[in-house]
């Protein structure tokens, strides 16, 4: 059973439009999340992260929100960027453990 | 570069052969991880160690057998695999030694793409 879910497989976007990369996990017990972005051929680099107290963490043009009661996050990339056409993991952790629990990653398309 | 070497970059074996994924991270971590990352599947955790002491092993096959000889350095040992073992394996590492701290970045290195014949 998978606790952290990326539906959206692949997602393209007009060149300074904004992209919505989103997530979701089951375990209640989460309260620690991360974004990372993987290009072909390199490791995951982490992007941005956000704590279950805050329900936005912002950093430069990437954004992410939390919503805790539904149990979803995203990423907002405004102004997008053909720089940005990657792969999109989040991920999540629990206060205790060291297990990332990642989902299955959103190929993004920025169209220049 | 994130700080985190993984040799080698690709690598072919049968099904009999030895191998050995060998990772460095130059950043004065304390934690270094094994993930296998599987086509059109989430990463997997397979190994944990802190402060060289392996912390996890998460249900993962006898044929893969870590080594952490000390904080900087990873090896996983490969023998006997099977062609589903054909993945993208990543190592990782975080700063501090596992209990001391959450909340923690994952530094990736660029991972060994492995192909089982």
């Amino acid at each position: 059973d998978q606790q952290v879910k990326q539906n959206s497989p692949s997602l393209s976007v007009q060149e300074g439009r904004i992209s919505i990369l989103n997530c979701d996990y089951t375990n209640s017990m989460f309260d620690y999340f991360l974004w990372y972005k993987k290009y072909p051929a390199e490791g995951p680099t982490f992007l941005i992260s956000i704590s279950s107290i805050k329900d936005k963490n912002e950093d430069g043009r990437f954004t992410v929100f939390l919503n805790k009661s539904a149990k979803h996050l995203s990423l907002h990339i405004v102004p997008s960027q053909p720089g940005d056409s990657a792969v999109y993991f989040c991920a999540a952790s629990a206060t205790g453990t060291y297990k990332y629990i990642f989902g299955t990653g959103t190929r993004l398309k920025v169209l220049a | 570069e994130t700080g985190v070497t993984q040799t080698p970059r690709h690598l072919v074996m049968g099904m009999t052969n030895k191998k050995s994924l060998k990772c460095e991270q130059h950043l004065g971590h304390n934690a270094m991880y094994w993930y296998k990352q599987s086509a059109k599947k989430p990463l997997e955790l397979m190994f944990v160690y802190s402060l060289e002491e392996r912390v996890e092993n998460n249900s993962v096959p006898s044929r893969f057998s870590p080594e952490c000889p000390n904080s900087s350095h990873l090896f996983l040992h490969l023998h006997t695999l099977q062609p589903e073992d054909s993945a993208l394996y990543l190592c990782a590492s975080s700063q501090e030694s596992i209990g001391v701290s959450t909340n923690e970045k994952l530094f990736f290195g660029s991972g060994t793409q492995l192909s089982v014949l």
